[in-house]
């Protein structure tokens, strides 16, 4: 069992919905969250980042974190079509805070 | 975009070759770590560096060595190579760990390695 498992997609939306991606994660180690933005062919850009459970806003990004369960969220609203590329989970534990453990990736299309 | 670079982007090597790949670190980070992304999967760890000594180490075979030079680039070689090396190699550069913070990574765009 892999230690952080994303919903694969890939995700088909048209533009102005909410896009919802989820990941699970088993080790309970794990206190920093974070997602990722990847356009194609490029490195990965930090979108969010959190270390509590609950809600964190910025923009139309919304970041949800359950400890208890260890699941995380990350919902866009109002998504356009800038939005398409590939959203990876990652989170790190504060005694391996140098390694960055991710999710396989999901693939978010917006259509216009 | 972040400020880490990386060279080459883009090399092709035939199976048993050395390659060595480079990264500058964003202005004020003076740790690096280096992934592996294979096709449709997330990046997995291989190795950090900080303070010109490896600080960390995933799952990778003795093959994947790495340097950190005084001014905080770096370089990552792979020996041997092999069919499954072909893959996205991302830099990511931090803050020193000693200043907290260093959870948070800046990625630099990758060097796409292909081995034929």
């Amino acid at each position: 069992q892999k230690e952080v498992e994303q919903d694969p997609g890939p995700l088909s939306v048209p533009e102005g919905a909410i896009v919802s991606l989820n990941c699970t994660y088993s080790n309970s180690a794990f206190q920093y969250f974070m997602w990722y933005r990847q356009y194609s062919r490029k490195g990965p850009e930090l979108l969010m980042y959190t270390y509590s459970s609950g809600n964190k806003e910025d923009g139309r990004f919304t970041a949800q974190v359950d400890k208890s369960s260890k699941y995380i969220s990350l919902f866009i609203r109002d998504s356009q079509p800038s939005d398409s590329a590939t959203y990876l989970c990652a989170m790190t534990d504060p005694t391996h805070d140098y390694k960055l453990s991710f999710g396989a990736g999901t693939t978010v299309t917006v259509r216009a | 975009e972040t400020g880490v670079t990386q060279s080459p982007t883009h090399l092709i090597k035939t199976r048993g070759q050395q390659v060595t790949l480079r990264c500058s670190s964003q202005s004020g980070h003076n740790t690096v770590s280096w992934y592996q992304q294979a096709l449709g999967q997330g990046p997995q760890f291989i190795f950090q560096y900080y303070r010109e000594e490896e600080n960390g180490r995933g799952n990778f075979p003795p093959r994947f060595s790495g340097l950190q030079f005084p001014n905080y680039s770096s370089e990552l070689n792979v020996n041997a190579l092999e069919l499954d090396d072909s893959a996205l190699y991302l830099c990511a550069s931090s803050l020193d760990p000693l200043a907290g913070g260093q959870e948070t990574q800046d990625f630099g765009p990758g060097s796409r390695r292909q081995v034929l």
